[in-house]
């Protein structure tokens, strides 16, 4: 069984501050870690992803994750925030293979300009 | 085609009425799946289809959903009898190997 904890359904950050957007996960077995982005009225886009090669993942916009397996955290982290940030963002584990993936509840990044 | 076509973009459809959701995926892209996403809350896995595999249905709230995927590609959900509950968006999303979802723009349901 897999499942994803997304802290703080909604985070608030000045233009120019430190994203970090946290997630824990639980997994039986090795996972494979997304973050996913949907900006308002579109779809959901693919901004990162883990499965298993460098623990630190570089995505599109800045955006970037790090893998800490004693941690079981995947947290979304960007140096500075941009008014063009603002959007809800999803993590989502699958096990190795399995393909299905385990959405967390999202969270919602307001930018103060 | 270049990305995942949901249709219709928007069903309004009375209490008890059926109702059938499209899912056209990327081309090449060997599995498919059916997520609904209700106001305010994440993604709830319905239905999974990985190739010629029998699908995974274990999300399927009740025996009034149903869903098919046609010669490895199309896929249809299917509501019957829909209930106020079921207004949601409904996703569709596809992928190949591990590299991750290509999400549709959904289907956004209303039940009356």
């Amino acid at each position: 069984a897999q499942s994803v904890t997304q802290l703080g359904s909604h985070v608030s950050v000045s233009e120019g501050a430190l994203v970090l957007l946290r997630c824990n996960y639980s997994s039986s077995v090795p996972p494979y870690l997304f973050w996913y982005v949907q900006y308002p009225n579109q779809g959901l886009q693919l901004l990162l992803k883990y499965t298993s090669a460098a623990t630190l993942v570089k995505g599109i916009n800045g955006f970037e994750a790090e893998f800490k397996k004693s941690e079981t955290s995947f947290h979304l982290t960007k140096p500075s925030a941009h008014m063009s940030d603002a959007a809800e963002y999803f993590c989502a584990v699958s096990e190795a293979n399995a393909g299905k993936s385990t959405f967390g509840d999202g969270t919602t990044l307001t930018v103060k300009p | 085609g270049a990305g995942v076509s949901q249709s219709p973009s928007n069903k309004v459809t009375e209490k008890g009425k059926d109702v059938e959701l499209r899912c056209d995926p990327i081309s090449g892209h060997t599995a498919l799946y059916w997520y609904r996403q209700r106001l305010g809350q994440g993604l709830e896995f319905l239905i999974y289809f990985q190739g010629n595999s029998a699908p995974d249905k274990s999300g399927l709230p009740s025996d009034r959903f149903s869903a098919e995927r046609t010669g490895g590609s199309v896929s249809t959900l299917t509501i019957q009898r829909t209930q106020q509950e079921d207004s949601a968006v409904y996703l569709c999303a596809s992928s190949f190997g591990t590299g991750g979802y290509t999400f549709g723009s959904g289907t956004r349901l209303t039940v009356v």
